[in-house]
């Protein structure tokens, strides 16, 4: 079964600064995707960015970019310009290519403050 | 565009009683999934519908759990009996048809905290 690990429980950064979130996942499967999630106290998961495995270039939308390692098994996120209402807790997930798996597995979650 | 919408927002009821929570999906999205979310943990998924048919409940606790989405749109969760270790949030998420062999993306809705007390 895979599984996804977030070693940081708690981080902070100071507005308009850069911050990088860690995770790891363990997989055997060699085609997947990989998700950050934000969480914010409302409880909406909404989608942050999405990298498919069988890409190489790291997946980037506006100020989040990741950095994808797929033989250390590594997917950090890296948010630039840190803004307040980038606070929230933040999830990686990984999603199995294989037809008919499609269940997201989380992990345990980051919860990121912005300092003002 | 609407998103996932769910209700109620917030339950709370004590235990031994039933709980049923209802989820109305993005149009178009044929794929229901029904995530449970515990204190300070990632969701974990409880069961995946493609249209009308279940087709992942393995993790379901079947014994007081049951799911349906009768005519393949909305679905409901019930809970009955209630216990206390059931207390979370319970998150909707639905997505597009061939989501598997695509781009695999889930919405969310904005789930639904139950408390048993």
């Amino acid at each position: 079964a895979q599984t996804v690990t977030q070693s940081q429980p708690e981080m902070s950064v100071q507005e308009a600064e850069t911050v990088t979130l860690s995770c790891t996942y363990d997989t055997s499967e060699s085609d997947y995707y990989l998700f950050w999630y934000k969480q914010p106290p409302s409880r909406q998961m909404i989608l942050v960015i999405r990298q498919e495995a069988y890409k190489q270039q790291n997946a980037t939308e506006n100020r989040f970019s990741v950095n994808f390692q797929k033989a250390a098994k590594s997917f950090s996120l890296k948010i630039s310009d840190s803004q307040l209402g980038d606070a929230a807790m933040y999830f990686c997930a990984y999603r199995s290519a294989t037809r008919g798996a499609q269940k997201l597995v989380f992990g345990q979650g980051t919860r990121l403050t912005i300092n003002p | 565009e609407a998103g996932v919408v769910q209700s109620p927002r917030y339950k709370i009821i004590e235990k031994k009683q039933p709980v049923a929570f209802w989820c109305n999906p993005i149009s178009g999205h044929n794929t229901l999934y029904w995530y449970r979310q515990n204190l300070g943990q990632g969701p974990e998924l409880l069961i995946r519908y493609e249209n009308e048919e279940a087709v992942d409940d393995s993790q379901l606790p079947k014994d007081r759990f049951s799911a349906e989405r009768l005519k393949g749109v909305d679905s409901t969760l019930k809970i009955q009996p209630a216990e206390l270790g059931d207390s979370a949030v319970y998150l909707c998420a639905s997505s597009l048809p061939g989501a598997g062999q695509g781009s695999g993306k889930q919405y969310f809705g904005p789930g639904t905290r139950l408390t048993v007390t």
